[in-house]
């Protein structure tokens, strides 16, 4: 079956401006996952849905940032006001459920490079 | 800090060479480990995973792990490298009660024909 997609491949902005990153799970996982992968930082974790839930936003590195799950499907990730330091490549995941007594794996997308000038 | 380790930044190796990648972590408690692995130009893989039971796991072409408790290590290996395993490695682990996955800083493997 088809995997977690990420649109668009490559996104150039200038500085200051928005950008919505999409993400397109697997069908029927119910958690999504964003991460974030750059020089100097590795890969690191931003935020997840349960559903349309996300019950911790902690991993967002500051209030320009946010995201939304509709449907209990496709989420975007909105960067307002747009920094040189937002460039990465932005990672979607999804899994078939986040219990955490439960065995499964993260499956990822393409990811989504951000260049910011 | 609950943190992820992997020892070497860069490897180059020749083919038919045995690989082996370290990973340490620092959480205490029941985790589950993994290595994913991203080849040029594609998205990351999963390789392995380690949830419970036997510490020795198999992955995808060719590919082992290791599960020491004791040592807090989750090692890759391979016996016999290709040309085609150049690609960057990446430990990861889930915490006990933790839902997202904490990564180790990536290997790059470069294999010379």
């Amino acid at each position: 079956g088809a995997g977690v997609s990420q649109s668009p491949s490559n996104k150039v902005t200038e500085k200051g401006k928005d950008v919505e990153l999409r993400c397109d799970p697997i069908s029927g996982h119910t958690a999504l996952y964003w991460y974030r992968q750059s020089l100097g930082q590795g890969l690191e974790f931003l935020i997840y849905f349960q559903g349309n839930s996300a019950p911790d936003k902690s991993g967002l590195p500051s209030d320009r940032f946010s995201a939304e799950r509709t449907g209990g499907s496709v989420s975007t990730l909105t960067i307002q006001r747009t920094q040189q330091e937002d460039s990465a490549v932005y990672l979607c995941a999804s899994s078939l459920t986040i219990q955490t007594t439960s065995r499964y794996e993260q499956y990822f997308g393409p990811g989504t490079r951000l260049t910011v000038t | 800090a609950q943190s992820v380790s992997q020892h070497n930044h860069h490897v180059i190796l020749s083919e038919a060479a045995s690989l082996e990648l370290g990973c340490n972590y620092s959480y205490g408690g029941t985790v589950n480990l993994f290595w994913y692995v991203q080849y040029p130009g594609q998205h990351l893989q999963l390789l392995l995973k380690y949830f419970s039971g036997d510490p020795l796991v198999k992955g995808i072409k060719g590919f082992e792990a290791e599960f020491i408790k004791s040592k807090f290590s989750f090692n890759l290996r391979k016996p016999s490298v290709q040309w085609s395993d150049t690609a960057e490695y990446f430990c990861a682990v889930r915490g006990p009660n933790d839902y997202k996955l904490s990564f180790g800083a990536g290997t790059t493997v470069t294999v010379r024909a």
